[in-house]
Order: C-alpha cells, then structure tokens, then sequence
C-alpha cells in the first residue's frame, strides 16, 4: 500500500531562513515521488520529482529534495525563505498501474513566511 | 511546462441543478486524465481516472451516476455534478498525464458552490 504523511500542517520561518518541511512515504514498490505547490484558489504546480535518478534532486523557485530510502523520507528545504514562498506544499507519491501512474497525496503543509 | 486549463474557475447553482467543468490539456495529448476533489484544509482526493475512448475509473465510494465524466478526445475531459446537492461544494481539480508517464500536470481548479 501506498501512503505519505507530511509532519506538521503549519510551519512557520523568518524571511531568509531554511525552509525545511517534511515528507515521509510508505511503498511497496520503488516510489516515484513529487512535491507540489499550491497557492489560493489554485492548481498544484509541480516543484520537482524523482524517478530514480539522483537522490539529490532541484527543482524551481531554488527548492530542492533528498530521496532517503533508509530513513522513507524525501523531504523538501530550500536555503533562504521568500515572502512568495508562503504557499501550501503536497508531498505526493505515484506508483505505476499499467501505462499511468497513481498519485497519492500528503495532507499538506502550509508554509508561512514572516518578514 | 505542459499546461492545463479548467472552465469554469468559479461556478456557483443551486440545489438540485446539474453543472459541467470542462479540463483542457492546451499544449498536449492527455489520453488520461484525472480529476480530484479537495476540501478546505484538505488534501486532495482521487475521484475517477478519464481514459479517452473509455470508460472512466472511479474511486472507491465515488457515486458514477451522480459525477459524470466524459473523454471525448485526446485534449478535453469534462465532470458533470448531476442534481448537486451543498454538500458538493468544493474545489474540483482535474490533472492530466504530460508526456511522461510518470508526471501529472494540473488545472488551475474549479469552486463549485452549491447553494
């Protein structure tokens, strides 16, 4: 079965400090895993993925995440916080089912950033 | 990035009355898409799976006759909420599957109020 749980619904950070939020996913399969962003009364927009690849992956906006298979973990951070970064953000992990893939996601994080 | 567009972005009727929301892909095929449901403070949730040519998949404890969809080509996925009730209100998002499988890409969502 496949699940994700986000730590903590609401993080909160000073402009320019590290965004940390936190992702962990449950598999039974090598995951795909996504993190997406949504601002009010929108869509999600894809941040970054990994498939496989580097563990270390970057995405948009100078955000970046760490795929750890030991510790199911693939959380998201980003150096220095923007006043544009307040957004919720959706950990989300796909798995194949014949030539599509599944999305589940996570309950969410909504990030607030304070000047 | 591959684009997705929905229409309409806000729509509010009444009780009892029937309501379209078309999703586009703008730039590409989509011969799969997905639409989602998501309530205040929640994540999002599955409804059904949109196969052009077929019919489409639905969600554990998702009612088919009352959430119609349609795929009629490889560009254009349509959810009819029949005789919508308050309790339907919610943000609709629909999703579509870029040219990766691996990879959704999402519409800007649809408020649906019913009153």
């Amino acid at each position: 079965a496949q699940s994700v749980t986000q730590l903590g619904s609401h993080v909160s950070v000073s402009e320019g400090a590290l965004v940390l939020l936190r992702c962990n996913y449950s598999s039974s399969v090598p995951p795909y895993l996504f993190w997406y962003v949504q601002y009010p009364n929108q869509g999600l927009q894809l941040l970054l993925k990994y498939t496989s690849a580097a563990t270390l992956v970057k995405g948009i906006n100078g955000f970046e995440a760490e795929f750890k298979k030991s510790e199911t973990s693939f959380h998201l951070t980003k150096p220095s916080a923007h006043m544009s970064d307040a957004a919720e953000y959706f950990c989300a992990v796909s798995v194949a089912l014949g030539n599509f893939n599944k999305f589940y996601f996570g309950s969410g994080t909504k990030l607030n950033v304070k000047p | 990035g591959a684009v997705v567009s929905q229409h309409p972005s806000r729509v509010i009727c009444k009780s009892g009355t029937s309501v379209k929301i078309e999703c586009r892909s703008l730039d590409f095929q989509a011969t799969t898409m997905f639409w989602y449901r998501q309530f205040p403070k929640q994540s999002l949730m599955l409804m059904a799976t949109s196969n052009e040519g077929s019919k489409a998949t639905y969600e554990q404890g998702v009612e088919k006759d009352k959430f119609l969809i349609n795929h009629a080509s490889l560009t254009l996925s349509t959810l009819t909420v029949t005789s919508a009730h308050p309790e339907d209100s919610s943000f609709y998002i629909c999703s579509a599957r870029g040219g990766e499988a691996d990879t959704q890409y999402f519409g800007p969502g649809t408020r649906l109020t019913v009153l």
